[in-house]
């Protein structure tokens, strides 16, 4: 089974400021197709949640490219480049090389 | 417009039933992989089922043997069948499509097992 591990588990950002979150996963997402499956979500308060990144560092269609995401293997890596209010709520990194595994989540807040 | 929407949440009884349903609109459930995902109160994201475009089901070990993915082509719907409900079951549940991770998301239903 995949464990997915997230750092932090909350942060606090002052707007305009940048942030970054982390996920590290027990197995490598490469899978043999050559895609490393390895995504970001973002749910804001009160509403579902939302695909940011896909495939490690592809935006999905109307994100600000404000968020970007990299890594590789194991190690993934989430940032937001100036924070905006509209921002907060939490992040989520998930696998999908086998089935669905969900990270614990992220919590940002705006100081 | 590409869209999802949950029904059949509610309040049942521990060891009672329960199915929730999927409509979408503006895509075709058959073609696509669709899953079911739980989130209880205060908590995070969790996995529960898929149905892949070709037919195959899967399922989290923790509803294994107690939940049932199906859809209705004709109808272009999704369902949750939850038999043996617990109380660790009470979530929000959320249907989405995987095309290139869970794109298109539901509003939710949430399902509430009393002890």
């Amino acid at each position: 089974d995949f464990v997915m591990t997230q750092t932090p588990l909350s942060l606090s950002v002052t707007p305009g400021q940048p942030a970054s979150i982390s996920c590290k996963s027990s197995q490598s997402l490469l899978h043999s197709d050559g895609k490393t499956y390895l995504y970001w979500y973002l749910q804001k308060p009160g509403q579902s949640p939302q695909l940011l990144i896909f495939e490690v560092s592809n935006r999905f269609s109307g994100v600000p490219d404000r968020f970007s995401g990299s890594g590789s293997g194991t190690d993934f890596t989430l940032k937001i480049s100036r924070v905006e209010a509209e921002d907060v709520g939490v992040y989520y990194c998930m696998q999908s090389k086998q089935l669905y595994t969900f990270g614990q989540g992220t919590k940002l807040e705006i100081k | 417009e590409v869209q999802l929407v949950e029904s059949g949440g509610g309040l049942v009884q521990s060891g009672g039933s329960l199915r929730l349903s999927c409509a979408a609109s503006g895509f075709t459930v058959s073609s696509n992989y669709m899953s079911w995902v739980r989130q209880a109160p205060g908590k995070g994201l969790e996995w529960v089922s898929v149905i892949y475009s070709g037919g195959s089901t899967f399922y989290a070990d923790s509803v294994k043997g107690r939940f049932i993915i199906s859809r209705d082509n004709s109808k272009n719907m999704l369902y949750l069948q939850m038999n043996s409900l617990r109380a660790e079951d009470t979530s929000v549940y959320y249907c989405a499509r995987d095309v290139v991770g869970f794109d298109i998301w539901g509003q939710g239903t949430m399902v509430t097992v009393s002890s």
